[in-house]
């Protein structure tokens, strides 16, 4: 199984700061038919279900706002959100889907102060 | 417009079968993938399996002799059976459409409690 590794655990941070979260896995994420990164980020805000951010490591899913980045190829992922906002208090979670069993990142809490 | 829900018992008592079902709408099973994730709570995200368009299914390895996904394409419905439950079963169970998965259930919360 391929083992995705997230960091951090959590962070707090201002609202206008920027933050990144990583994401390594334990094999190449690349395929090498089609060029693509089978990697996507989600946020999970309380009390809902997760929501599509980021995928094949940098598409920007329709309707995310363009402070969230996401970027990385073969094992190395980062999830960048420039300025944050008090709404972006959430979890955020990283997915491999390059091979079964599909594998999550342990997840990374978003505090704002 | 695309929708997926989740039903299902919230309480299932140990050692006996969990029964949900995904319906959705919007879009046809036989032209996406459909997922089964869970969450227990305040923890993780974990994938438990997936019915493929073809009505192929994969399963978590680790549930893999306890789990079954089925599905009725004539109702919409996907189907997860998981038997042998324990209190460690207990979370927020969803399916979730295989395009990068963009699509969520509102997602069921089950308890595994006597």
């Amino acid at each position: 199984d391929i083992v995705m590794t997230q960091s951090p655990f959590s962070l707090a941070v201002s609202e206008g700061e920027m933050v990144t979260i990583n994401c390594k896995s334990s094999q190449s994420l690349l395929s090498s038919g089609n060029q693509k990164n089978y990697l996507a980020w989600y946020q999970q805000k309380p009390g809902q279900s997760p929501k599509l951010l980021i995928y094949y490591a940098s598409t920007r899913q329709s309707g995310v706002p363009d402070r969230f980045i996401g970027s990385g190829s073969g094992t190395d992922f980062t999830l960048t959100i420039s300025d944050v906002q008090a709404e972006d208090l959430a979890d955020y979670y990283c997915l491999q889907h390059y091979s079964y069993p599909f594998t999550f990142g342990s997840g990374t809490k978003l505090e704002i102060k | 417009q695309v929708q997926l829900k989740e039903s299902g018992p919230g309480l299932v008592q140990p050692s006996q079968t969990l029964s949900l079902t995904c319906t959705v709408s919007g879009f046809s099973l036989t032209s996406y993938n459909v997922h089964w994730v869970r969450q227990p709570p305040g923890k993780g995200l974990e994938w438990m399996g997936r019915m493929r368009y073809n009505g192929d299914t994969s399963y978590n390895s680790a549930l893999k002799s306890r789990l079954s996904i089925s599905r009725d394409t004539s109702k919409n419905q996907v189907f997860l059976k998981m038997n042998s439950l324990q209190t460690d079963d207990t979370g927020t169970y969803y399916c979730t459409r295989y395009n990068n998965f963009d699509y969520w259930g509102q997602g069921v919360m089950v308890t595994v409690s006597s």
